[in-house]
């Protein structure tokens, strides 16, 4: 059975960072996209960041710069690191498991339940 | 990038009703189209993708159509468990957008 579980979240000051980690079982990480996707409260779904199989990393313009993927393959783990955290920021942080059919990635079809980042002074 | 339109964005039905929810992109994306169900404090489910593919799993009142430009998610009979949040979301690009999500609340 496929699984993710997020943590890592919780209460940041403006500037400071924060990392997330994804925990997978059921499928190998490494072998796989895998996206994070973020929800702030109330709102809509944002796209954040991917990871390709073969380590290639792509962001949404609102992070590049500030936050990094990466994936340790031993723990078959996923992470966002996230530093020069803003108010805007403020969000719910899924992971999910990425669908690729040609080059770049399709849709989700796996995701966790979501880890709160919230950034406040 | 690309935007993603849903309308309406509240949608007020009763258990039986057949509900569309219309997603529009701001370009072609050909079939590049994902469906998700959203509940209150849970992750999104995937419902369709490539427009118009039923994910495995999920039952065959909802569908999905369309391509170009103009989408359609359609529940052929409401449920209890269909109120929720619906997004669609397209692939067309690199860069992943969701459309801003549609309501289906009881009526």
């Amino acid at each position: 059975e496929v699984q993710l579980v997020e943590s890592g979240g919780g209460l940041v000051q403006p500037g400071g960072s924060l990392r997330l980690s994804c925990a997978a079982s059921g499928f190998t990480v490494s072998s796989n996209y895998m996206s994070w996707v973020r929800q702030a409260p109330g709102k809509g779904l944002e796209w954040v960041s991917v990871i390709y199989s073969g380590g290639s990393t792509y962001y949404a313009d609102s992070v590049k710069g500030r936050f990094t993927i990466s994936r340790d393959n031993s723990k078959n783990t996923l992470y966002l690191q996230m530093n020069s955290l803003r108010a805007e920021d403020t969000a719910v942080y899924y992971c999910a498991r990425t669908v690729v059919t040609g080059v770049g990635p399709d849709y989700f079809d796996y995701w966790g339940q979501g880890t709160l980042v919230t950034v406040s002074s | 990038d690309i935007q993603m339109t849903q309308s309406p964005s509240t949608l007020s039905a009763s258990v039986g009703d057949r509900v569309t929810i219309t997603c529009r992109a701001s370009q072609s994306i050909s079939s590049w189209l994902a469906w998700y169900q959203q509940k209150p404090g849970k992750a999104p489910k995937l419902l369709i993708y490539k427009a118009s593919s039923l994910e495995s799993g999920v039952p065959s009142r909802f569908s999905g159509s369309g391509s170009g430009t103009e989408f359609t998610l359609t529940i052929s009979s409401l449920q209890p468990d269909d109120f929720a949040t619906y997004y669609c979301q397209q692939y067309n690009s690199y860069s992943l957008t969701f459309g801003g999500g549609t309501k289906v609340e009881i009526k």
